[in-house]
């Protein structure tokens, strides 16, 4: 089946620890994207790649880090720069820029 | 401000009520999008408005393009039906810009 997977589901980091989250898809999407879910608040883009090799920054790339070396990966470390890394993380990939996007099931990060 | 503005934030129902979420965009919005959030935290794309209304089931969204305004409907609202309804909108770019979401919660 096709799809966009993330794991893990839920995520315990101790404070100061690099963290990666993972995200994969078999749609063979070029764009994907990950976003932070803060309580309250929409979803915020903190970075996007459009095609294997390359990313950008979105609203809030600061304490995170991307790479895309395959088209079907796009892992996000929380760095520890990070000041408050605790949120629910989605990814999401799409045909392109303008397609639908669909997410994955997301990773809940707690930091502790 | 936000370029994407929800409202209500929160909605209680009882089945069998007829729901409407409304959504607000700003200039620079080419397509709006809804989307479902469950408990779980999965999200599922319901629709993508350029222009008019659609239909799947019981869900019903519209757009008015001169008002920079769209609502989601919600007929014969059922329980299953409770979850986080959020509004997005595409800028010319691609990029999504997010509304905060409306928490619906459907009572037996």
């Amino acid at each position: 089946d096709g799809g966009i997977t993330q794991s893990p589901k839920y995520l315990f980091r101790k404070e100061g620890q690099n963290v990666t989250l993972s995200c994969e898809q078999n749609l063979n999407h070029d764009a994907m994207y990950w976003y932070r879910q803060d309580p309250g608040q929409g979803l915020r883009l903190i970075y996007y790649s459009q095609i294997v090799n390359d990313f950008q920054k979105g609203d809030i790339a600061e304490g995170y880090s991307v790479s895309r070396e395959k088209k079907e990966s796009f892992p996000l470390t929380v760095t520890s720069a990070q000041k408050n890394p605790t949120a629910f993380y989605l990814c999401a990939s799409s045909i392109g820029m303008d397609g639908t996007q669909y997410f994955g099931p997301g990773t809940r990060l707690t930091v502790l | 401000k936000n370029e994407v503005e929800q409202s209500p934030q929160n909605l209680t129902a009882q089945e069998g009520e007829f729901i409407t979420i409304n959504c607000s965009y700003s200039v620079g919005i080419s397509a709006l999008h809804w989307l479902q959030q469950h408990p779980g935290g999965g999200i599922v794309s319901l629709f993508m408005l350029s222009s008019g209304k659609k239909k799947h089931g019981r869900l019903i969204a519209t757009i008015n393009i001169q008002e920079k305004h769209s609502s989601l409907h919600i007929t014969a609202s059922h329980p299953r039906d409770s979850a986080v309804y959020i509004c997005c909108g595409s800028s010319n770019t691609g990029k999504l810009i997010f509304g905060q979401g409306t928490t619906l919660q459907v009572k037996p």
